[in-house]
């Protein structure tokens, strides 16, 4: 989950502008993270994901950096538009055994991102 | 590709009913998962079955239940309804491992 320290409910940003979400993970034997988008009335949609012996990873927008030291995530979403207004959830998750995770995730608070025109 | 869908989108019920949600996962995926949302609490896993099987199970009472065909296809199944069962339940469905495709969810509100 998310400490109460470092989760912001509600991140407003200007439209163009870049955007931080943080998120700390729970878990020190997490080993998979994952960070999810949900518009209002629909399902949480797979944004990008990370795992464990890597510290960056990047999409198209969105890079992801993991500190596993402080048990810290982060999604940085580059020249924010109005369609990426949303909640966004960072996961973590177990790999079991045969490198395959399972379909138990454990989520966090979520961040509300307000784009501003 | 058709994504994971859910039935009823929204229903309502009284305390001490039950609901069965039924999630079709996309085609040719195995594992499906449930999960239950709330303002309060958040996301929360409730149980994942991967070829008929329970291969996880969060921390709920056992008014939850779940199955699984052998079409992949679930349905889970809340007794005894209580208030605070009032949520959005979501499903989510992946070939084996990797990422989780959720369906849009069924709300559920007891009155």
């Amino acid at each position: 989950g998310e400490s109460v320290g470092l989760h912001l409910p509600t991140l407003s940003v200007q439209e163009g502008d870049n955007s931080i979400i943080n998120c700390a993970y729970s878990n020190s034997a997490s080993d998979y993270f994952i960070w999810y988008k949900q518009e209002s009335g629909k399902g949480p949609q797979f944004i990008i994901d990370i795992r464990s012996n890597m510290d960056k990873r990047q999409g198209q927008r969105v890079t992801v950096l993991l500190n596993k030291t402080v048990k810290h995530l982060s999604l940085q979403i580059a020249a924010t538009q109005p369609g990426d207004s949303a909640v966004y959830f960072c996961a973590e998750n177990m790999v079991g055994r045969g490198s395959s995770n399972t379909g138990k995730l454990i989520f966090g608070q979520g961040t509300t991102l307000q784009v501003k025109p | 590709k058709a994504g994971v869908t859910q039935t009823p989108r929204y229903l309502i019920k009284t305390r001490g009913q039950q609901v069965t949600l039924s999630c079709s996962p996309i085609s040719g995926h195995r594992s499906v998962s449930w999960y239950q949302q709330t303002p309060g609490q958040g996301l929360q896993f409730l149980f994942e079955y991967f070829s008929e099987t329970q291969r996880n199970k969060g921390n709920f009472p056992g008014r939850f239940s779940g199955r699984q065909f052998s079409n992949s296809r679930s349905e889970m199944n809340v007794s005894t309804l209580e208030l605070g069962d009032s949520a959005l339940y979501l499903c989510a469905s992946r070939p084996y491992s990797g990422e989780l495709f959720f369906g849009e969810g069924s709300r559920l509100t007891v009155l």
